[in-house]
């Protein structure tokens, strides 16, 4: 068990709609990211978060936005669904960043996002 | 812009057979982490080692090796005397410290089949 919750384990939802997971980090990390893979884009990073506040984001398309709150949880809000979305969704964590260092990301469970 | 291949897309072994996974990276960066997680059937990411880009030794962990050359910025991995347990997709992962944020960078995966 890494420690880092993921909610829920699966979703079925229908196009158009909107859909919110939610990822609890590692007791003591700052740093939560947001990964999706996909059958044909593989494991691709979406965007990271430090302490409440957007660090780095990669290819995340506008439909979806993310944050992480006070209590360090974050949560990715993906709407307009589409059915490419359908994906299995990961959140990580890790401590807070060094200079020069690239902390170990400790990965959740998944979210697995079925799009009908 | 970095990048990771692994060449290999699936590989199928008996039980206590070495397995030895490729991975070659590209970077620009001369500080740089790279990275081994393994997926298991059960869907997880599995955190396994992490290595600078000053760090050339090759070491052992029980039953895992790997073999880091930057002439040739390749960063395999060996799994030694395979066991059924070992059966999992694994993905070789690049992270450049200089980088604002800490996203890695995956590779497409590589399926090792571990047969009893």
């Amino acid at each position: 068990d890494s420690g880092v919750t993921q909610t829920p384990k699966h979703l079925i939802t229908a196009t158009g709609q909107r859909v919110t997971l939610r990822c609890s980090p590692r007791s003591g990390d700052l740093s939560v990211y947001w990964y999706q893979q996909s059958l044909d884009q593989g494991l691709q990073f979406l965007i990271q978060y430090y302490n409440g506040e957007e660090r780095a984001k990669g290819n995340i398309l506008e439909r979806f936005s993310a944050q992480q709150f006070p209590d360090l949880h974050s949560e990715l809000n993906l709407s307009s669904l589409e059915l490419g979305d359908s994906a299995l969704y990961f959140c990580a964590s890790s401590v807070a960043p060094q200079p020069g260092v690239q902390n170990i990301q400790y990965f959740g469970a998944g979210t697995r996002l079925s799009v009908l | 812009a970095q990048k990771v291949t692994q060449a290999q897309t699936e590989i199928s072994v008996v039980e206590k057979e070495d397995v030895t996974l490729d991975c070659v990276y590209e970077t620009r960066d001369t500080t740089y982490y790279l990275f081994w997680y393994k997926q298991p059937p059960s869907g997880e990411l599995v955190f396994l080692i992490r290595r600078n880009s000053f760090d050339e030794q090759n070491e052992i962990s029980g039953r895992y090796s790997w073999n880091f050359q930057k002439s040739t910025s390749s960063f395999n991995f060996t799994i030694t005397a395979s066991q059924v347990v070992d059966s999992a997709v694994y993905f070789c992962a690049l992270s450049e410290a200089g980088a604002a944020g800490n996203k890695l960078t995956f590779g497409g995966g590589t399926r090792v089949l571990v047969k009893p």
